[in-house]
């Protein structure tokens, strides 16, 4: 079974300049996650989407940060403009619903560093 | 709100030596807890998880025990090798307090030395 993938692996920006990461969950999870773990902490929860729908982003950023899940398959995270303190790991997970959504499969994620 | 206290690293064992990471939660509720494991330049993978008090996870090794009178869920292993190098993060998932979502601590580095 294909795991959670996501791209770019890395990306080198400069500060007030534009980012997006792809994610593709594992085929038939219906829940999908973005979390942000800064250097030296855990992952963070950014939004949580289930099929298409959201149903967390209270740590979202939206000033800056947006994400979308149009087909309820792949997700799409943005931050526009970026800043410094964004520099971090985005990771993508996926879960299946039927599972009570306790295992989340994690991607490996896409290294951010703003300049 | 909830919270995950695992202990600071780094830690530094010799191979074949017996390894504990401690750790406890704050929860309202009966979250489930978990431990994943991150090797270098590797994404998050589940190590082992409980869902109840009482209740033993285990997996290459590893275990971990849910306790509720202490919020404990301490990871353990009896001989580490130097494949197990990697960064340990407790977890928890406490559907009332935090709607689903995985609370993590801060993450311990494990370095294991032939």
């Amino acid at each position: 079974e294909a795991g959670v993938a996501q791209s770019p692996r890395y990306k080198i920006i400069e500060k007030r300049q534009s980012v997006a990461f792809w994610c593709n969950p594992i085929s038939g999870h219906a829940t999908l996650y973005w979390y942000q773990q800064i250097l030296g902490q855990g992952p963070k929860l950014l939004i949580q989407f289930q099929n298409n729908g959201v149903v967390d982003d209270s740590q979202l950023p939206k000033d800056r940060f947006s994400a979308e899940r149009l087909k309820g398959v792949d997700s799409t995270l943005k931050i526009q403009p970026a800043k410094l303190e964004d520099s971090a790991v985005y990771l993508c997970a996926s879960s299946f619903v039927g599972q009570g959504q306790e295992t989340q499969y994690f991607g490996p994620g896409t290294r951010l560093l703003v300049l | 709100g909830d919270s995950v206290t695992q202990m600071e690293g780094p830690v530094t064992l010799s191979e074949e030596a017996f390894l504990t990471i401690n750790c406890t939660y704050t929860a309202t509720g009966y979250p489930s807890l978990f431990w994943y494991v991150q090797y270098p330049g590797e994404g998050l993978q589940l190590l082992l998880k409980a869902t109840k008090a009482d209740d033993k996870g285990s997996n290459k090794g590893f275990e971990a025990t849910y306790r509720k009178e202490t919020t404990s869920f301490h990871l353990e292993k009896g001989s580490v090798q130097v494949s197990d190098s990697a960064v340990y993060f407790c977890a928890l998932l406490n559907y009332g307090g935090s709607q689903g979502n995985l609370i993590f601590g801060k993450g311990t580095k494990l370095s294991v030395k032939p």
